[in-house]
Parts: structure tokens; C-alpha cells; sequence
């Protein structure tokens, strides 16, 4: 059971807006503690997108954003494509568990 | 560029143990400030992290897991290896190595492990 809950699903059309909400606690997310956000399509390995809450590495779209708050974190996908159909997962580390790096449960985006 | 390969059997027995490898290539397991983990997904959940391991050879495991898992590190072969003991079906999984420096920055391509007799 993961300490960091994300909605099962969100879906929009192309070219619209979509957000992905990453709620954890105060011994995660809200310590402080950094939020990473990874793409993970069937049959690949997952690639990450956003890095330290708000930052894309080199090739990541711009059309992908993140950002913290509080205990919660947002991954947001601006001008929606067939290609960003895809299971996303938040990542953060929990200093209750033992110092355990945590995933959050997964959101699948649809692309209708 | 660092590319990480998972290794091992694709199916082991409950109450055996999962053994699984991962080789570097592309650079040194013991350069820059990284360690390195192994994350599992089962066939229609989410990611699960397992472990992590420093080249100091100082580890942590998942709660969950602890008291089945070992990582180990081999530097001299640029290898990080998993063991995970008394598997049962439950264990089923694609199990992936990577890199990680705060966030993954490298992932193996991932290995299916199944446990069935």
C-alpha cells in the first residue's frame, strides 16, 4: 500500500489541459522532500519527466509541468497528445518507512 | 551513456529464492553521487520500490520486504544483484534495476519473473 495517493484515471481530449494530483504527509511530500514524476508505458521501462518537483530533463516536452504544495504535488499535461496515453507515477522519499524511496499508487491518462 | 541489463531466471519456485543481476555499462557503478535500486511491478499494479544500494555497500530495503530481501553490490564487475527469499506467487513481477540520484535517471529494460511450480 503506497503512502502517496494519485487518482486511477483522469482522461481529456487532444489539445486540452489534464492535472495529476500526488497526495502524501508530512513524512514525505510535506518535509520537504522532493517529487519526481515518471511515464511508464506497456512494455518499456519507465522515463522520467519531472525531477526535483518542477524540472524536465533534456527532450521532456514543455508541455509537461510540475509543481509542490503543502503535501501534495501536480503533474500537469498542457496540449494533450495521442502519445501522453500512459500510466504516470509520482515518486518521493518517506523518512517514517525506514528511509524508503515511495511511488505513488499510478494514474492512467486516456487520450479520447 | 549508462544503460543498465536485469539478468536471472523467468521463473522460480515458491519458497525459493529470486536471484537477479544487474550489469552496468557505459560508465562505473562506483562514479558520481548515485546508488542504485531494483523497483517491481506486478501484472496490473503499480510500481513497487524494493531497495537501494550505496557502493559503499550500505543498504535499504522496503518495510515490507526487509526481512526477505538482500542487495548486494560487486564493483569489480560494475554489478548490483538482488536475492529475495520464500517467493510465492505474489512475488510475480517485472522487476527493474536503475540508477538513482534523488529520481531514476537510468532504468533496465526490466526482467518478468514468474513464481509457479
Amino acid at each position: 500500500q503506497s503512502v502517496l495517493t494519485q487518482p486511477p484515471s483522469v482522461s481529456g481530449a487532444p489539445g486540452q489541459r489534464v492535472t495529476i494530483s500526488c497526495t502524501g504527509s508530512s513524512s514525505n511530500i510535506g518535509a520537504g522532500y522532493d517529487v519526481h514524476w515518471y511515464q511508464h508505458l506497456p512494455g518499456t521501462a519507465p522515463k522520467l519527466l519531472i525531477y526535483g518537483n518542477s524540472n524536465r530533463p533534456s527532450g521532456v516536452p514543455d508541455r509537461f509541468s510540475g509543481s509542490r504544495s503543502g503535501t501534495s504535488a501536480s503533474l500537469a499535461i498542457t496540449g494533450l497528445q495521442a502519445e501522453d496515453e500512459a500510466d504516470y507515477y509520482c515518486q518521493s522519499y518517506d523518512s517514517s518507512l525506514s528511509g524508503s524511496d515511495v511511488f505513488g499508487t499510478g494514474t492512467k491518462v486516456t487520450v479520447l | 551513456q549508462v544503460q543498465l541489463q536485469e539478468s536471472g531466471p523467468g521463473l522460480v519456485k515458491p519458497s525459493q529464492t529470486l536471484s537477479l543481476t544487474c550489469t552496468v555499462s557505459g560508465g562505473s557503478i562506483s562514479s558520481g553521487s548515485y546508488y542504485w535500486s531494483w523497483i517491481r511491478q506486478p501484472a496490473g499494479k503499480g510500481l513497487e520500490w524494493i531497495g537501494r544500494i550505496y557502493t559503499s555497500g550500505s543498504a535499504n530495503y522496503n518495510p515490507s520486504l526487509k526481512s526477505r530481501v538482500t542487495i548486494s553490490v560487486d564493483t569489480s564487475k560494475n554489478q548490483f544483484s538482488l536475492k529475495l527469499t520464500s517467493v510465492t506467487a505474489a512475488d510475480t513481477a517485472v522487476y527493474y534495476c536503475a540508477r538513482v540520484g534523488g529520481w531514476a535517471v537510468n532504468w533496465g529494460q526490466g526482467t518478468l519473473v514468474t513464481v509457479s511450480s
